[in-house]
């Protein structure tokens, strides 16, 4: 099973909105509404931002939101801030009880 | 709280062995299944597989079969990555995380950094 493709990078000023893809297959991404949205910053253990490819955690902004077209999901962050600046990955399950991760992108918050 | 935490940095050398614990609190233990999930130097989260607490079944990732074993110590809320024969692509941080289904990792370990080098 081959990652699921994301950008590299992606950037964005303060205040403006930004949107990371994952692309997977109808085997992953397509086939199920189990895609969830990590943040990473530098050092530190990731943080689950979205799951269910919708839903926010608790005390999670609602400036992050979720969506999934077909064979592919999407991360937006509207009104970005400083500490937006991260990495994410997304992550979807594959079937027979296996995960799949995304390649990370790194956003800079310009 | 609820929280993972896991033990702290190994240093080993190639061939030996390294055991990784991930004691839970906060929590009924079986509420999440426990996943195993590494990053290399400068890489992304790879998903090395899970374990059912409630059962102790292990599924492991492609990649991550044969030297890889997950365990359970239930009576202390526990979880274990053991790695046998190390090999210096092995170094990285491991994280553990527990999910509630598929649709998450709801909370994360602090990771333990394995370094093999001779």
């Amino acid at each position: 099973q081959s990652a699921l493709t994301q950008p590299r990078s992606v950037s964005g000023s303060p205040g403006q909105s930004v949107t990371i893809s994952c692309t997977g297959t109808s085997s992953d991404v397509g086939g199920y509404d189990y895609v969830s949205w990590c943040q990473q910053h530098p050092g530190k253990a990731p943080k689950l931002m979205i799951y269910d490819v919708i839903k926010r955690p608790s005390g999670v902004p609602d400036r992050f939101s979720g969506s999934k077209s077909g064979n592919t999901a999407s991360l937006t962050i509207s009104g970005l801030q400083a500490e937006d600046e991260a990495d994410y990955y997304c992550c979807s399950y594959a079937g027979n009880y296996t995960l799949l991760f995304g390649g990370g992108t790194k956003l800079t918050v310009l | 709280q609820v929280q993972l935490v896991q033990s702290g940095s190994e240093l080993k050398k190639p061939g030996a062995s390294v055991k990784v614990s991930c004691k839970a609190s906060g929590y009924t233990f079986t509420t999440y299944a426990m996943n195993w999930v590494r990053q290399a130097p400068g890489q992304g989260l790879e998903w090395m597989g899970w374990i059912n607490t409630n059962t102790g079944n292990p599924t492991y990732a492609q990649g991550f079969t044969g030297r890889f074993v997950f365990s359970l110590e239930t009576s202390v809320s526990t979880a274990y990555l053991q790695i046998s024969s190390l090999k210096a692509e092995d170094t990285g941080v491991y994280y553990c995380a527990g999910s509630a289904d598929w649709g998450g990792f709801d909370i994360w370990g602090q990771g333990t950094m394995v370094t093999v080098s001779s």
